[in-house]
């Protein structure tokens, strides 16, 4: 079974610093997908960034960027000039043809003015 | 307009009491899911539906039971509601397993999120 793991439960970012959330997973596909979902305490799930794994180009939008490095399955994500309003829980996730998405635990993001 | 909607967004129930959670999406996808996610914010699938059939069931308690009248609407019924039912549960929905290499690929709407407390 697929895992995924962030090994961060909480971090802390000063606005207009960057700060990176770490991800790694375990699986035997060599096709996969990997998401970050934002979770504000509105508790919406919004989608920020996807990588293809075929893909070797890191998906990049906006102030989000990733670090997908496929043989050491790690898929970072770096957010760029912070704001009060990227404070949030980070998800990870991994979804493969099976159809459906594994979650890490998450990361909770503060942001400090 | 709202991608995938579910209703209500906020519950408070008794014990023992029987409740649903309804969820629409008007993506055009035909496959649709419910999550859970505890008092601890972990995510986890519970089911996936494709063009109204079951695909995925983990290890959910029976008195849990999805409905999905067509590919748009997966329902979900609770039977004697318990307190370590009390999460939030999230409607999501994505194309189908074949049809995910393509376009926007792999990527899973959720709705908004029902919020169940359970008395």
């Amino acid at each position: 079974a697929q895992t995924v793991t962030q090994s961060q439960p909480e971090m802390s970012v000063q606005e207009a610093e960057t700060v990176t959330l770490s991800c790694t997973y375990d699986t035997s596909e060599s096709d996969y997908y990997l998401f970050w979902y934002k979770q504000p305490p509105s508790r919406q799930m919004i989608l920020v960034i996807r990588q293809e794994a075929y893909k070797q180009q890191n998906a990049t939008e906006n102030r989000f960027s990733v670090n997908f490095q496929k043989a050491a399955k790690s898929f970072s994500l770096k957010i760029s000039d912070s704001q009060l309003g990227d404070a949030a829980m980070y998800f990870c996730a991994y979804n493969d043809a099976g159809n459906m998405l594994t979650f890490g635990g998450g990361t909770r993001l503060m942001v400090k003015p | 307009d709202t991608a995938v909607s579910q209703t209500p967004k906020y519950l408070v129930t008794q014990m023992g009491n029987d409740k649903s959670i309804k969820c629409e999406q008007n993506l055009g996808h035909d496959t649709m899911y419910w999550y859970k996610q505890d008092s601890k914010k972990f995510l986890k699938i519970m089911f996936s539906y494709n063009n109204k059939e079951l695909i995925i069931n983990e290890t959910v308690p029976n008195r849990f039971s999805p409905k999905s009248p067509d590919k748009a609407h997966l329902n979900l019924h609770i039977n004697s509601l318990e307190l370590g039912d009390s999460a939030v549960y999230f409607c999501a929905s994505s194309r189908p397993p074949g049809q995910q290499w393509t376009g926007s690929g792999n990527t899973i709407y959720f709705g908004e999120g029902s919020w169940l407390t359970v008395v």
